[in-house]
């Protein structure tokens, strides 16, 4: 199983609404990411777990919170959002560094997200 | 700091004829390099991925690549563009650690 899956796949909420954005893995990798991508750019780092532990937050608002609850999963709460917050949500897993040769990251599908 | 630079952001082939997709990466120590391939409304596909093994990397889809240290190059080329080939391409760096960074993105366009 290579796959990383995100739920849901679209979403939208108002700036007022709280919401979550999940992700799963089973490749046992134990690094997790959020990336953010806008239309026509490339995807932006948010935030990195490694073993279950935040070990990179590239300055993001404390609006989005992310959580890994455990090894498999990935969570990005969401609360009081802007219409600029408006994106493709990717996660992805990999295989933490120096642990194995293969180090390439799995991306989930995304979750579109529409704030209005 | 380690980053990737893509030298061009479109790029428009005809079908049939090579592709080549150009990349730069700085970093203070031998990075893992990485191809991705992403079309419209999709996620993200490996193309190919250099660890240090060999320089010549052969991936999915034809495509191949070229870790050229004294250069810092990993340029993406493929001998005979396919329609299916039309897509953003990104070249991807991961330096020791645990932090993968995105270049800006190439937009690959293929003409019939």
């Amino acid at each position: 199983d290579t796959e990383v899956t995100q739920t849901p796949k679209h979403l939208v909420m108002g700036m007022t609404n709280k919401k979550s954005l999940k992700c799963e893995q089973h490749m046992g990798h134990r690094a997790m990411y959020w990336y953010k991508q806008k239309a026509k750019k490339p995807p932006e780092l948010m935030f990195v777990y490694s073993y279950e532990k935040l070990s990179i937050n590239e300055s993001v608002p404390s609006r989005f919170s992310p959580e890994c609850p455990n090894s498999s999963l990935l969570n990005l709460h969401l609360h009081a959002l802007q219409p600029e917050d408006s994106a493709l949500y990717l996660c992805a897993s990999s295989h933490l560094w120096g642990q194995r040769s293969d180090t390439e990251a799995f991306f989930g599908q995304g979750t579109r997200l529409t704030v209005v | 700091a380690q980053s990737v630079t893509q030298l061009d952001s479109h790029v428009s082939v005809s079908e049939g004829t090579p592709v080549l997709l150009r990349c730069n990466y700085s970093s203070s120590y031998s990075p893992s390099l990485f191809w991705y391939v992403q079309h419209p409304n999709k996620g993200l596909q490996l193309l190919l991925k250099y660890t240090s093994a060999a320089t010549l990397v052969k991936g999915i889809n034809g495509f191949e690549a070229e870790f050229k240290k004294s250069e810092t190059s990993f340029h993406l080329t493929k001998p005979s563009a396919h329609m299916s080939d039309a897509a953003e391409y990104f070249c991807v760096v991961r330096p020791v650690g645990n932090d993968m960074r995105f270049g800006a993105g190439t937009r690959l366009t293929v003409k019939p």
